[in-house]
């Protein structure tokens, strides 16, 4: 039920950084704020962004956020082997009277 | 720092009830700054909200799961609960509870706190 489409993977060597993006409709990114959840292996989910581009307290800065039209993408900088997650985007869809929509997931790979 | 913790069967025979419950500690269920949601990740894939709710009762669902879905708040406990119906395989999944701040006026919707999650196997 995915509408919010992110690539499957994406890797990068410790230091570099990497970019997940992630493309929607005007019925939820173009219209609704983005946030960005991090699953480490064998954990729950944890806010990493929300409303687009703020970092929850305690989220390093090396992760950031930005959107543009119908789009948004996660940014990782100075890439370090703990960020090897699944991330997962998500927004307010107000498509079928509203619903919560998140994306299909990319998993990060340290190399 | 509001905590949240799901609890239940962790295995449902198909055609049954899948019912679970979310303890918040930590924080108060009645803050009406926040709404309370379900969210199941199915194995090895995405994730798929389920629904919320607020402390006076008031919900609002995933429409593919509305049918069978209901989830119901007891303020008393500071709890809240789901309830699914007429499960089958295809509804085994990891089902997590939040806390969720939703501004529709600004169109935000964010799941700031989750519980670690109860893994639910749909099997006879």
């Amino acid at each position: 039920q995915s509408v919010l489409t992110q690539p499957p993977s994406a890797s990068g060597t410790p230091g570099q950084r990497v970019t997940i993006p992630c493309s929607g409709s005007n019925s939820n990114i173009g219209t609704n704020t983005v946030n960005w959840y991090q699953v480490l292996p064998g954990a729950a989910p944890k806010l990493l962004i929300y409303s687009d581009d703020q970092r929850p307290s305690g989220v390093p800065d090396r992760f950031s956020g930005s959107k543009s039209g119908t789009s948004a993408s996660l940014a990782i900088s100075g890439l370090q082997s703990e960020d090897e997650a699944d991330y997962f985007c998500a927004a307010w869809d107000d498509n079928l009277n509203g619903l919560y929509v998140f994306g299909t997931g990319t998993t990060v790979t340290v190399l | 720092q509001v905590q949240l913790q799901e609890s239940g069967p962790g295995l449902v025979k198909p055609s049954q009830i899948l019912s679970l419950t979310c303890t918040v500690s930590h924080g108060s269920i009645s803050n009406g700054a926040y709404c309370w949601s379900w969210i199941r990740q199915h194995p090895g894939k995405g994730l798929e909200w389920i629904g919320y709710i607020y402390h006076t009762g008031s919900d609002h669902y995933n429409p593919s799961l509305k049918s069978r879905v209901s989830i119901s708040v007891d303020t008393s406990k500071n709890q809240f609960s789901l309830r699914l119906n007429a499960v089958t395989a295809a509804d085994t999944a990891m089902y997590y509870c939040a806390r969720t701040y939703y501004d529709s006026v600004w169109g935000s919707f964010r799941l700031d706190s989750w519980g670690q999650g109860t893994l639910v196997t749909v099997s006879s």
